[in-house]
Formats: C-alpha cells, structure tokens, sequence
C-alpha cells in the first residue's frame, strides 16, 4: 500500500462545475499537509496547506481529518485554466521527508 | 525575482556515461532536495540537504549521488545511468523559518537516456 493514495482521475468536468478530490496517507505521524498543482510537463506548485480547521482560498477549499488520515480539495467554479494535476502531499514529523501521491488529473471542458 | 534554477533544463546521455544536474537558488533556503518524476508517476524524493547534513532516502540507488558545495548550488551526479533513470529530475528548496515544509520547486531538468 502506497503512503499517501489519490484517486488518479481523470476527473472530466464543464466549466463551472464543483469537484472534490480525496486523498489518504497511512502514517499517523504525518506532521503537515498540502495540495500542489502540477501543469502538463511543468514543475509542482503549492495551491494550498491544508490545516485541521479547514482553509478557504477563493474557489478552493481543502480539508482535513486526522482521525480518518484523509484529505480533502474542494474547487468551485471550476474554469479552463483549473486544468492539471492535483498532487496530495505529506510531510513526516520531526524531518523533512515529503511524501507525494501521485495526483489526481482534473480536464475542465467548455 | 528569487527562484530556483535548473541546468540544463534537457539532458541526454547514453547508457553508462555519467552526468551531473544543477540547481540552484536565490531564495537562501537551508534545506534543498531532489526529486525523480517518471511519466504519470508523483515525484520520488532521492535526498534532501539540511544546509550540509546530507539525508540519502533508503531507497534511493548508490548510482545517485549528490554535493552541496555551498547554500545556493546542489548537484545530482548520475555515476552510470541506465534506461531506467530517463526521468524529470525535480530541485526543490524550503525554509525552516516558512510554513512547515512548504517547497519551491524549479522547472526541472527532462532526462533522457540513449
């Protein structure tokens, strides 16, 4: 079983549509949490930390829930432009070892 | 603009002949690491340098090494690369003193391996 798991998608969406995507990690020592974004062939990029209280960043929403070891990334409206990879990613407590899913593909069409 | 930069962004090598990967950052970070990203597959962290403690994942090949010869330069030497290594070779950076662990990344170096 892989540390951190992402359903691989592709999620195919319109234009405005709200879409979720999940993720789970295995080790419960897992200290910090994010959502990266990763364009076709380019490198990743942070979209979001995600916190314990949930956090909002415009149309973005990611969550959080320790008990269940699992993540959430919530886009609404989505536009063209949300097109890409959606990359989970889990850092150890006490280091820097960073564990990455291996992404969830969003298609927005118009 | 502070970044982190990659050279070259396109590597070819043949079977068995070495090469090294640079990165290098403006941003002052301590910590610096490299990452393997083959097709469709989540980047694969090889080592991470905290300023000079170097940190070799347990998985990572011997073929794989790396240097730090100071806090901006990081190199990834490929002593005998094989077909299997053709990959995006990914630089990152983070600070201790930012938000936990959060990465900068530069734009890679594409690998390709005859």
């Amino acid at each position: 079983r892989k540390e951190v798991e992402q359903d691989p998608g592709p999620f195919n969406v319109p234009e405005g549509a709200t879409v979720a995507f999940n993720c789970t990690y295995s080790n419960s020592a897992s200290q910090s949490f994010f959502w990266y974004r990763q364009d076709c062939r380019k490198e990743p990029k942070l979209l979001m930390s995600v916190y314990s209280s949930g956090n909002e960043d415009g149309r973005f929403t990611a969550q959080l829930n320790r008990a269940s070891q699992y993540i959430s990334l919530l886009i609404r409206d989505s536009k063209l432009s949300d097109s890409a990879t959606y990359l989970c990613v889990v850092n150890r407590a006490g280091g820097f070892k960073t564990i990455f899913g291996a992404g969830t593909r969003l298609f927005v069409k118009a | 603009d502070a970044m982190v930069i990659q050279n070259p962004r396109y590597q070819v090598t043949q079977f068995g002949k070495p090469v090294t990967l640079s990165c290098s950052q403006t941003l002052n970070h301590n910590v610096m690491y490299w990452y393997q990203q083959k097709s469709s597959q989540a980047p694969k962290l090889l080592f991470h340098y905290y300023d000079k403690d170097f940190n070799n994942e347990a998985d990572t090949p011997d073929n794989f090494q790396s240097r730090r010869p100071n806090t901006s330069f990081c190199f990834l030497d490929i002593r005998s690369p094989g077909l299997g290594d053709a990959a995006m070779y990914l630089c990152a950076t983070s600070s201790p003193l930012g938000p936990p662990n959060e990465q900068f990344f530069g734009p890679g170096t594409r690998l390709t391996v005859l």
